[in-house]
């Protein structure tokens, strides 16, 4: 098994870009497709990207998605941020065993 | 619309039994893979079960030793995920969640139900 290491915060102001990461401990990021969850607080998770790069209909293109083999993580990139964008934000994968796994997720503050 | 609706949740006390049920509507259920995910105040996600659309195949996180198991009733459109010998670090919310493509993701998630374990 294997996990997913996101750092536990990052701080963009409005209309920049935001970049979190998320980082495969073993084997490879490619192996299986990344997805990417958005929570706002006391709301359940949604889907922002999935299958590494592909973005549910209704999500902004300011959103995408992207791996790394080089480092064996995966990115979530958010551009022109805005205040609504404030959120956790957590990575998904799965091994082997099809047991899904989560990355420990990131605070994106906007201010 | 894709509509997933938890229940069952509450107060139960250390080493008490607990069934979560999630009704399902908007989507074809019988063909979907589903999984059950917990959250913990203050924590992230984490993935506790899941089932194909026939119950052929069942998936548990290690973590579980055997207390929890899942079943769905395709006729009914509902999911469920009994819990036995509940412990004090179970307390969490929990979602049912459907898989769209059998890939392991989950889309969309229902709005949870909240599993108290506390004496």
């Amino acid at each position: 098994n294997f996990m997913l290491t996101q750092p536990h915060s990052v701080s963009e102001s409005p209309g920049k870009t935001a970049t979190i990461s998320c980082t495969r401990s073993s084997g490879s990021i490619a192996n299986n497709y990344v997805q990417w969850y958005q929570q706002r607080p006391g709301s359940s998770p949604t889907t922002v990207i999935y299958e590494d790069n592909q973005r549910p209909s209704g999500v902004p293109d300011r959103f995408s998605g992207s791996i790394d083999s080089s480092s064996n993580s995966a990115s979530l990139t958010i551009s022109g941020l805005k205040t609504e964008d404030e959120a956790d934000y957590y990575c998904q994968s799965y091994d082997s065993d099809n047991h899904v796994v989560f990355g420990g997720g990131t605070k994106l503050t906007v201010l | 619309e894709v509509h997933l609706v938890e229940s069952g949740g509450g107060l139960v006390k250390p080493g008490g039994s607990l069934r979560l049920s999630c009704a399902a509507s908007g989507f074809r259920f019988s063909a979907f893979k589903m999984h059950w995910v917990r959250q913990a105040p203050g924590e992230g996600p984490e993935w506790v079960s899941s089932i194909s659309p026939s119950s052929s195949y069942i998936f548990y996180a290690d973590s579980l030793k055997g207390r929890f198991t899942i079943s769905r009733d395709n006729a009914k459109n509902s999911l469920f995920l009994q819990m036995n010998t509940l412990r004090a670090d179970d307390t969490a919310v929990y979602y049912c969640a459907r898989d769209p493509t059998g890939g392991d993701w989950l889309d969309p998630w229902g709005q949870g139900t909240l599993v108290t374990v506390s004496s």
